[in-house]
């Protein structure tokens, strides 16, 4: 079975506070994406990435930045938190090629104060 | 303007019935793929069906089916037989081809609540 593990379920941080949250896939997936979900708002991309190193923008990128050194792990960054960024954010990969579903991680709701 | 859209912020059925949740999109592409997933209050979004633009046959995996209308640009998902535990969100999304990026866009859901 494929497994996308997201490192926490929920996070509490403060205003100002250097957040990371980190995505694993065991499947040897090539694309693994980062997705920011608001309610009303359905799933947003952050910022994705098609191989180790590589990544590009989403469509809310402003304030996140990403890493990916090992094809296993992607990892999202807050610089500097803020409150519009308490959300729920959804981990996921796929193969490179083909029409496959994206599977997703359990997620991680955080908040900032 | 929206590539997905689901006009439906909320829907209700009883058990036992049918429901049909809509999606409609926007694409330039001849090649894409349609894909309908269900989110549960415990957040995890599972993957339920998927519809390649040029499969003639509506896909169908145990009770859901897709309603694919390529002229009218819908991808209706339909459930069969309604149970308590298909209350959830629903978010259908789509993949455009090689004219398109490969990224998945996604609508903004549906909430379906199954009454007893």
């Amino acid at each position: 079975d494929v497994k996308v593990t997201q490192s926490s379920r929920y996070l509490v941080k403060r205003t100002g506070e250097k957040v990371f949250l980190e995505c694993v896939q065991d499947m040897d997936h090539e694309n693994m994406f980062w997705y920011r979900q608001d309610p009303g708002l359905g799933l947003r991309l952050i910022y994705f990435s098609y191989d180790v190193k590589m990544k590009e923008k989403g469509d809310i990128p402003e304030g996140y930045s990403v890493s990916r050194e090992k094809k296993e792990r992607f990892s999202l960054i807050l610089e500097s938190a803020s409150t519009n960024q308490t959300s729920m954010y959804l981990c996921a990969s796929t193969p490179l090629a083909g029409d496959n579903e994206q599977f997703f991680g359990p997620g991680t709701r955080l908040t900032v104060l | 303007a929206q590539k997905i859209t689901q006009t439906q912020p909320g829907m209700f059925v009883q058990e036992k019935e049918a429901v049909t949740l809509d999606c409609t999109y926007d694409t330039s592409d001849q090649s894409y793929g349609l894909f309908w997933y269900k989110q549960p209050s415990s957040g995890e979004m599972i993957f339920l069906i998927y519809q390649g633009s040029y499969d003639e046959q509506n896909a169908t995996e145990g009770r859901y089916s897709l309603n694919f209308q390529k002229a009218r640009k819908s991808a209706n998902l339909v459930i069969s037989a309604s149970q308590l535990g298909d209350s959830a969100m629903y978010f259908c999304a789509m993949r455009e081809g090689p004219g398109g990026s490969y990224i998945p866009t996604f609508g903004r859901g549906t909430s379906l609540i199954v009454h007893p």
